[in-house]
């Protein structure tokens, strides 16, 4: 449960949807969690689903879980110049620990 | 508004020095961790605490300890700086929890320079 892949860079244009992808290895992981870093700053929750969950919308955000592949997916719709920043995925199995992927930089072009 | 700040957010050390990077969160959480961030490398864990006066090693404990005298202040120290520790610094915090959600909190990051 300490693997989680991501690809590391994304480059879309300003109006596009952007798709961020995921896996991890855990099969028991309860929450997945995703992460915004914009430049200089710490990370900041951008949202979650439980692991019981296939889909879920936030506005803009939405997040598609497949256990059995141990995928997870963060799509952006009508991707923005603002959204350009670093997503992390993240695991919680025990104890509060977290497991993070290495990070996609998503850059958009206007 | 929760909170979780770091005592700098630039240092700059020369090799050998001792270094304390200092953590504080106002949320009154069980649970604070320290990562180092290296482009490419995503987030490392250094070290993690449970409570008061525990701690746990993460994947790179090397070259740093960790205090944590009281619930809202997790302190990393660098023995003897290297250059290879030049690094982007976070401190995080939750709540203890066994598998429900258990959101972790950032501070703002240390930017360390080890010259």
């Amino acid at each position: 449960g300490e693997d989680v892949e991501q690809s590391l860079f994304l480059s879309v244009r300003e109006g596009d949807s952007s798709v961020i992808n995921c896996t991890y290895t855990d099969s028991s992981s309860t929450y997945l969690y995703w992460y915004k870093q914009e430049p200089g700053a710490g990370l900041q929750l951008l949202t979650y689903i439980f692991s019981n969950m296939d889909m879920k919308q936030d506005q803009r955000l939405t997040v598609l879980l497949n256990k059995k592949d141990k995928h997870l997916s963060l799509r952006i719709a009508d991707t923005q110049t603002g959204d350009s920043a670093i997503y992390f995925c993240a695991e919680s199995i025990r104890l509060g620990r977290l497991y993070f992927g290495r990070g996609t930089q998503l850059t958009v072009w206007p | 508004d929760v909170k979780v700040t770091q005592s700098s957010r630039y240092l700059v050390k020369r090799t050998g020095e001792k270094v304390f990077l200092e953590c504080v969160q106002d949320m009154d959480h069980e649970n604070m961790f320290w990562y180092r961030q290296d482009p490419g490398l995503g987030l490392r864990l250094i070290y993690f605490s449970y409570d008061v006066k525990m701690k746990e090693k993460g994947d790179i404990p090397e070259g740093y300890s960790v205090s944590r005298e009281k619930k809202e202040r997790f302190s990393l120290i660098l023995e003897s700086a290297s250059t290879n520790q030049t690094s982007m610094y976070l401190c995080a915090s939750n709540k203890a929890a066994g598998r429900t959600y258990n959101e972790q909190f950032f501070g703002p990051g240390t930017r360390l320079t080890v010259l």
